[in-house]
Formats: structure tokens, C-alpha cells, sequence
């Protein structure tokens, strides 16, 4: 039962312009949100998160937006850059699950100079 | 200023064979979590440790799987008899402060063991 999903495994965007990566997640429960940047042969880096009470959080050139209704939530990164490129994993947590974090299977981005 | 460290960094071992993994947290950060990532997969949940209570076992997938963390720092995760089905990259985090709900789960490097 995936409880956290990342239906595109990958996303390719120019330089310069928006990259919008989604998660949707089923568990009613969760009610804290958080966004990891993974380079390869280096563990998931901290990026963003955000609360169930609030339905947009920013940082910098990333944001991100919660829509509880829809259980979808998306990562902004904008402008996007080269360095940018890397696997980005959405996570979930429940209060009723403690501090574990339940993850989905990361998309692939690739900024293109 | 170091952050989490894993060893080995890599380990290939042979069907059968019991395999220890180590993780040394951050100085300070009183929860420690041990996931795995099995190839093409997001991350599974294994373990959870806060402070001196009883570990959350709850993500572990058999009883081959243990881990101890002693101290209140160190810790090791232990398989044994391994099986084809283990090869993952194990990856260890540590995030501060009591419950850590919300907080940041800072991760090591991963350990990439290769069960034939």
C-alpha cells in the first residue's frame, strides 16, 4: 500500500524556467509534509516542509503547496538551475506514526543548461 | 561540524552471511532512524530510536532484521542470514529534540550491500 506517490519518476525543464514536481498521498492522517534532495552516492538532503495548517511555505527559490482536499501536495523551484538536477523525494508524517517518515519514490528532475 | 556518518560504505556479502551496518549521528541529535532503499523504490521506514525509549521496530520486514543503539549515539544494524532480497542501500538519519514531529531528519551517505 503506497501511501506516498510520485507519479512522474522523471522531469526534464530548461534553465531559468519553473519546475513543479507533485506528490499525492492517501493517509488522511498525515499532517506534516517534507520535500528531500537526493544526489547519487550521497544521502536525501532537507529542502522544505510544510504543515497541514498552512497551505503554501517558501523558501528562497522553493515552495511549496498543500491542497488537503486533493491530498496533493507540489514542489516550485524557480528559477530552476543545473544544480538543481537530482532525485526529489516527497515525505509524510503522522502523529499517530510518531516521527517515522513515509516516502514516495522520488522523481528524477534534470535542469538542461 | 560532522554530519551523519555510515560504514562500511559499501558491502558485498554472500547469501547466508550475518552483515552489521554502523551509524554514528549527529553529536546531540537525540532520535535516530535507520531506511532502506531497495533499487527503483523510495525509502522504507525500518527503525526508530528516541532518547532511552523503547525503539519503534515497527518497519523492520522479518525477524533477521535487529539493531541497537548504544549510548544514546552509536548505532548498529544487524542482519543476518542474509538474503538476495537485501541488497538496498541502508541509510541512517538523526534529527534533534524530543518527538522530532516536524523536525528535519538529517541522513547519512547510506551503506549499498550487495547480498549473491
Amino acid at each position: 500500500d503506497q501511501q506516498v506517490k510520485q507519479n512522474s519518476p522523471s522531469l526534464s525543464v530548461q534553465e531559468g524556467r519553473i519546475s513543479i514536481l507533485n506528490c499525492d498521498y492517501t493517509n488522511s492522517m498525515f499532517d506534516y509534509f517534507l520535500w528531500y534532495k537526493k544526489y547519487p552516492a550521497e544521502g536525501p538532503t532537507f529542502l522544505i516542509s510544510i504543515s497541514s495548517i498552512k497551505d503554501k511555505n517558501e523558501d528562497g527559490r522553493f515552495t511549496v503547496f498543500l491542497n488537503k482536499s486533493a491530498k496533493h501536495l507540489s514542489l516550485h523551484i524557480v528559477p530552476s538551475q543545473p544544480g538543481d538536477s537530482a532525485v526529489y523525494f516527497c515525505a509524510a508524517s503522522a502523529v499517530t506514526s510518531g516521527s517515522r517518515l513515509t516516502f514516495g519514490e522520488g522523481t528524477q528532475l534534470t535542469v538542461n543548461p | 561540524g560532522a554530519g551523519v556518518s555510515q560504514s562500511p560504505s559499501n558491502k558485498v556479502t554472500e547469501k547466508g552471511k550475518d552483515v552489521e551496518l554502523r551509524c554514528d549521528p549527529i553529536s546531540g541529535h537525540t532520535a535516530l532512524y535507520w531506511y532502506r532503499q531497495s533499487l527503483g523504490q523510495g525509502l522504507e521506514f525500518l527503525i526508530y530510536f528516541q532518547g532511552n525509549s523503547a525503539p519503534d521496530k515497527s518497519g523492520l520486514p522479518s525477524d533477521r532484521f535487529s539493531a541497537e543503539r548504544t549510548g544514546g549515539s552509536v548505532s548498529t544494524l544487524t542482519i543476518q542470514r542474509t538474503q538476495q532480497e537485501d541488497s538496498a542501500v541502508y541509510l541512517c538519519a538523526s534529527s534533534k529534540g524530543q518527538g522530532a514531529r516536524g523536525q528535519a531528519q538529517y541522513f547519512g551517505p547510506g551503506t549499498r550491500l550487495l547480498v549473491l
